[in-house]
Order: structure tokens, then sequence, then C-alpha cells
């Protein structure tokens, strides 16, 4: 089976601009989530959605925003990059049955870099 | 959420155990500790979960005391390709459960 796929791989922005990430989960997987990781830090999280609700948000501004859509996959996006936009995007999925495993499954991550 | 200490870096030469030690003074009683492992570029990889005692799969062991304060993650017999970042992560056994994400371990193995 494939795992969470991700796309685009790299991508290189401007400040200023917009820009759209994907991901696609694991088949049967109904809970995607998002993590943002700058060079040398741990994973931080951005929001979780299950079932297209917005399940939780992280401490991140408005300008990141994102949505799933019916078949479970889902899309960030973020407005108005800045340099310190510049990290590692990561899309983990789960199954998010209450009581589950608590094993979220990562994609290989989009590198965006913003110039 | 739980916070965790683990140290910053660890080297150790192939076909030694390793073993990583993470502190979590106030982990709640429903709390699981849970190690993943990140490779330069690519997202982290589940390697294993416990609640207490002791647990072992293919990959690792988790050993964790009766006061549940603290865990160590050992790795038999390590090769070059373990070279990582380890983290400890302490949560709900939930599905919804964000994961919070230390710094984590980075593990050098030399030939």
């Amino acid at each position: 089976d494939a795992g969470v796929t991700q796309s685009p791989t790299h991508l290189i922005k401007t400040r200023g601009q917009q820009v759209t990430l994907r991901c696609s989960p694991i088949s049967g997987h109904k809970s995607v989530s998002w993590y943002q990781q700058v060079l040398g830090q741990g994973p931080q999280f951005i929001f979780q959605y299950y079932e297209k609700e917005e399940r939780g948000r992280g401490n991140f501004p408005d300008r990141f925003s994102a949505r799933q859509f019916p078949n479970y996959s889902s899309e960030l996006n973020v407005n108005a990059l800045l340099l310190g936009d510049s990290a590692l995007y990561l899309c983990a999925s789960s199954l998010a049955e209450g009581g589950g495993s608590y094993e979220q499954y990562f994609g290989p991550g989009t590198r965006l870099t913003v110039t | 959420l739980a916070k965790t200490t683990q140290p910053i870096s660890m080297d150790s030469y192939e076909g030694q155990e390793v073993n990583i030690t993470c502190s979590h003074n106030n982990i709640a009683t429903n709390d699981y500790i849970t190690w993943y492992q990140q490779f330069p570029s690519q997202g982290p990889r589940f390697i294993i979960q416990g609640y207490k005692t002791k647990v072992t799969n293919e990959v690792a062991s988790l050993f964790i005391p009766a006061d549940r304060k603290s865990s160590t993650l050992s790795l038999p017999r390590v090769s070059l390709s373990d070279t990582a970042v380890y983290y400890c992560l302490v949560g709900m056994n939930t599905g919804f459960q964000k994961l919070v994400f230390g710094t984590g371990t980075r593990l050098l193995v030399s030939p």
C-alpha cells in the first residue's frame, strides 16, 4: 500500500506570495495533520483535520489555513509568505479513532524555501 | 501535555547497544510514551509505544520504570543506518492527539 504522499517535493517562493501544499493520506485513514519543521528543530503542529472538520490548531498565524476534501486528502495554504516560513512541511495521517494507536504516519514532506 | 527532556546528542559504534533516556516528570495517568525516528529530509517514523514496564518489537525495546517519570529506548546492535534523530513524546493514546516534538536526540553511529 502507498504511504502518505505530498506534493510538490520542493518549492521556492518569494516573500509576499502564496503557496498551496498537498497531501494524500494512507488509504483508509480519515485524519490528516500538518506540521512545520524548521531546520534543527522538531516538527511543530499546525492543524489536524478529521472528516473535513478542523480538530486542532497549533500556534500559527491566520496566514496559515487548511482544508480536507471528501476523499480525505488535504491542502495547506500559506498566504503572504515570510522568510521565516522556510521549512519542511510534513503531513501525517492516522485512523484518528478514539482510543486508537498514537501512531501517525508521516509523508516525506515539502521543502519550502522563501526568498 | 507532559514536557520531555532527552540528551541533545549521542555517539556510538556499529554493533553496540544504544540506550536513550527520556525524562517526563509530569506524565499524566492517561499518557503513553512514544518514540519516533527521523532521518534527514524525511518525515518521522513511529518506532515504539508503551505505557508501563517493557515493550519490545522487531526494532527496539522500551523500558518504563514503575513511577513512569522516565523511559529508555534501547536499540540493539546499531548499524550506520540507525544514525538519525530520535524523539520521545508523551501524550494520551487517541488519534486526535497532536504530537508535541522536542528537539530530539541526534544519534551518530560510526564504523
